[in-house]
């Protein structure tokens, strides 16, 4: 059973335009989240990430919206570039008994295509 | 410059053959991890450890080994025992347990690609 999904395959977008990508989980337990970029044969790149006690994060183009009552986050990349055509995962950390590390958990990811 | 370090990129094994990846970090980062990427599906994971001398079995453990000796290495051996070892295989470092209400970002290796022939 997936505790966190991206419904999402894929998602073409026009370069210049705003890409939204979306995560939804199901474990309330979640204390954080973040986003990785990754393109073929490399490892994921990190990109953003947010607190669970936060309902926004912005970097740059980077903006992930977090919405605790839905159990859905999101990621706007404005304005889209060609370079930002990847694939992109989300993660959410559970965390452990006792406050210890927890481990992350990801979606199984969305292609992004950027169009020039 | 600092980062994860994975080698080889490309590696090829016979089946029945035991086979070690190798990660080293100079990130001086506690917490080292692995993962295994399947073809349209997301990262899961193998082994994880938090500090030298321990490790924790993750999601899929199951045919695979590890050791944590130094803080800076985290090898993978993947046995015989793996029924399915042809895959992408990817190491992560982090800092180790955050402050309530932060992050702990991991930060990934270039990958492995293991194919047994």
């Amino acid at each position: 059973d997936q505790q966190v999904k991206q419904n999402s395959p894929s998602l073409s977008v026009q370069e210049g335009r705003i890409s939204i990508l979306n995560c939804d989980y199901t474990n309330s337990m979640f204390d954080y989240f973040l986003w990785y970029k990754k393109y073929p044969a490399e490892g994921p790149t990190f990109l953003i990430s947010i607190s669970s006690i936060k309902d926004k994060n912005e970097d740059g183009r980077f903006t992930v919206f977090l919405n605790k009552s839905a159990k859905h986050l999101s990621l706007h990349i404005v304005p889209s570039q060609p370079g930002d055509s990847a694939v992109y995962f989300c993660a959410a950390n559970a965390p452990r008994r006792g406050g210890s590390q927890g481990n992350l958990i990801f979606g199984k990811g969305t292609k992004l295509s950027v169009k020039p | 410059d600092g980062g994860i370090t994975q080698s080889p990129k490309y590696l090829f094994r016979k089946e029945g053959q035991n086979v070690t990846l190798s990660c080293e970090q100079n990130l001086n980062h506690d917490a080292m991890y692995w993962y295994r990427q399947d073809p349209g599906q997301g990262l899961r994971l193998i082994y994880y450890s938090q500090i030298v001398n321990d490790f924790q079995k993750g999601d899929i453990a199951e045919g695979y080994s590890v050791s944590r000796e130094k803080k800076e290495s985290f090898p993978l051996t993947v046995t015989s025992a793996q029924k399915n070892p042809t895959a992408f295989y990817l190491c992560a470092s982090s800092m180790g347990p955050p402050l309530a209400g932060s992050t702990d970002t991991q930060y990934f290796g270039p990958g492995t690609r293991l194919t047994v022939l």
